[in-house]
């Protein structure tokens, strides 16, 4: 397995909260993402880096934010946590663009 | 708009037999093609892909299928475990584009 951790893996946050998740590789990829997975939606791509301090956003990046201050560690920033925010959120790597790896995943509730 | 369309929400198989899992796709672009499984609590596994430049990739009990006329892909599993239910996701992606896209998955029930 690749390895590649996230934490918190479970988080109660309320509504205007702030909110960080953390995803970790000790791979050396260069591509690292955030998904969130939703029923009846299945993955979507939120923000994504193709290296340090590089990144762009996916099909749902807003009220996110992203940060890539290392190789090996790529943050995702709620600002204000809304209720709409609660999903499971998962990060993915991977050394070129085609297979992803992808993480445990964190569940997170915005109450 | 949906670009990877996985039609069938839930498919149930018996035990033994072939599974066989749909995948549409819209976009011409497209020339790499991945299979994920998932199951509960846990993320999503790579199983299986496939290039444009293929008709059909084999990995074990596992079998991608590409007909790019049709713009279709298919998995087939041969022959299916009670390990096999999971939810199983369609992927695509273009040339030099550094994302992959997902389909809303399919989920799949090995009944005994």
């Amino acid at each position: 397995d690749a390895g590649i951790t996230q934490s918190p893996r479970h988080k109660v946050t309320e509504t205007g909260t702030p909110v960080t998740l953390r995803c970790h590789q000790t791979e050396n990829h260069r591509y690292m993402y955030w998904y969130r997975q939703d029923p009846g939606h299945g993955l979507r791509l939120i923000h994504y880096s193709y290296g340090v301090k590089d990144t762009d956003k996916g099909e749902v990046s807003d009220g996110y934010s992203v940060s890539r201050s290392k190789t090996e560690d790529f943050l995702l920033t709620l600002e204000s946590a809304t209720s709409s925010q609660t999903s499971v959120y998962f990060c993915a790597i991977a050394s070129g663009p085609y297979e992803q790896y992808f993480g445990p995943g964190t569940r997170l509730t915005v109450t | 708009d949906q670009q990877v369309k996985q039609n069938s929400p839930s498919l149930s198989v018996q035990e033994g037999r072939i599974s066989i899992l749909n995948c549409d796709y819209t976009n011409s672009m497209f020339d790499y093609f991945l299979w994920y499984k998932k199951y509960p609590a846990e993320g999503p596994t790579f199983l299986i892909s496939i290039s444009s430049i293929k008709d059909k990739n084999e990995d074990g009990r596992f079998t991608v299928f590409l007909n790019k006329s049709a713009k279709h892909l298919s998995l087939h599993i041969v022959p299916s475990q009670p390990g096999d239910s999971a939810v199983y996701f369609c992927a695509a992606s273009a040339r030099r584009d550094d994302k992959i896209i997902f389909g809303k998955g399919t989920r799949l029930h090995i009944l005994p």
